[in-house]
């Protein structure tokens, strides 16, 4: 089992470019997220998905889109890079959305955005 | 909405002294609490999480939090640090209802000394 993966781990964006962050997860659960960490503020949610085909914007939505197309993949996107978007992107998966379903998280990918 | 603080932004202890991370939550009716460690490069681990009961709660790597609703908190506590434990660590609560999704504090930076 490798659990929750991301890839990739580092990135160095300039203004305005796009990219994928792609999040995948084997341990066949329903639920996905997507959070972005800052210094001082803790993690922030930025969109998660309840199941196949389906996605919910979270607390700080704006600049980034998602999509999960496959179960075990949670896709967040950049259409255009800004330097605020500069941050630690963490992805998680739980079986349920129950408080007692466990988050699993995975690595995080350190983007620069210049 | 609920919403998680962690009054401490560093906490600096000698390896084999005791810890006490402090964590206040605001919330109407009894939270769903918890207790996460990022290692430095790391994504986040659950360490434990109190939902009813027994207010005392005993997670891994030897911690445990004590809920105590007349103060609206959930510290967490540590009889003997190890060097190990250096890390950031986050209190999260969530509530039920819907699709539930917890909201993290900005965490503490724990330093051990040897």
């Amino acid at each position: 089992n490798a659990g929750v993966t991301q890839t990739p781990k580092f990135r160095v964006l300039k203004t305005g470019q796009s990219m994928t962050l792609l999040c995948a997860q084997d341990m066949n659960h329903e639920y996905m997220y997507w959070y972005r960490q800052d210094p001082g503020m803790g993690l922030r949610l930025i969109h998660y998905s309840v199941g196949e085909g389906t996605t919910a914007k979270g607390e700080v939505p704006d600049g980034y889109n998602v999509s999960r197309l496959k179960k075990q993949n949670f896709l967040l996107g950049l259409e255009s890079a800004a330097p605020s978007q500069t941050s630690v992107y963490f992805c998680a998966s739980s079986y349920g959305g129950s408080p007692t379903d466990t988050q699993y998280f995975g690595p995080g990918t350190r983007l620069t955005v210049l | 909405a609920q919403s998680v603080t962690q009054p401490d932004i560093h906490i600096t202890v000698s390896e084999g002294a005791s810890l006490e991370l402090r964590c206040n939550y605001s919330y109407g009716a009894t939270p769903y609490l918890f207790w996460y460690v990022q290692s430095p490069g790391q994504g986040l681990q659950l360490l434990l999480k109190y939902f009813s009961g027994d207010t005392l709660v005993q997670g891994i790597k030897g911690f445990e939090a004590e809920f105590k609703r007349s103060q609206s908190s959930f510290n967490l506590r540590k009889p003997s640090v190890h060097w190990s434990d250096a890390a950031e660590y986050f209190c999260a609560v969530g509530v039920s209802g819907g699709s539930y999704i917890p909201t993290f504090g900005r965490g503490t930076s724990l330093i051990v000394h040897p």
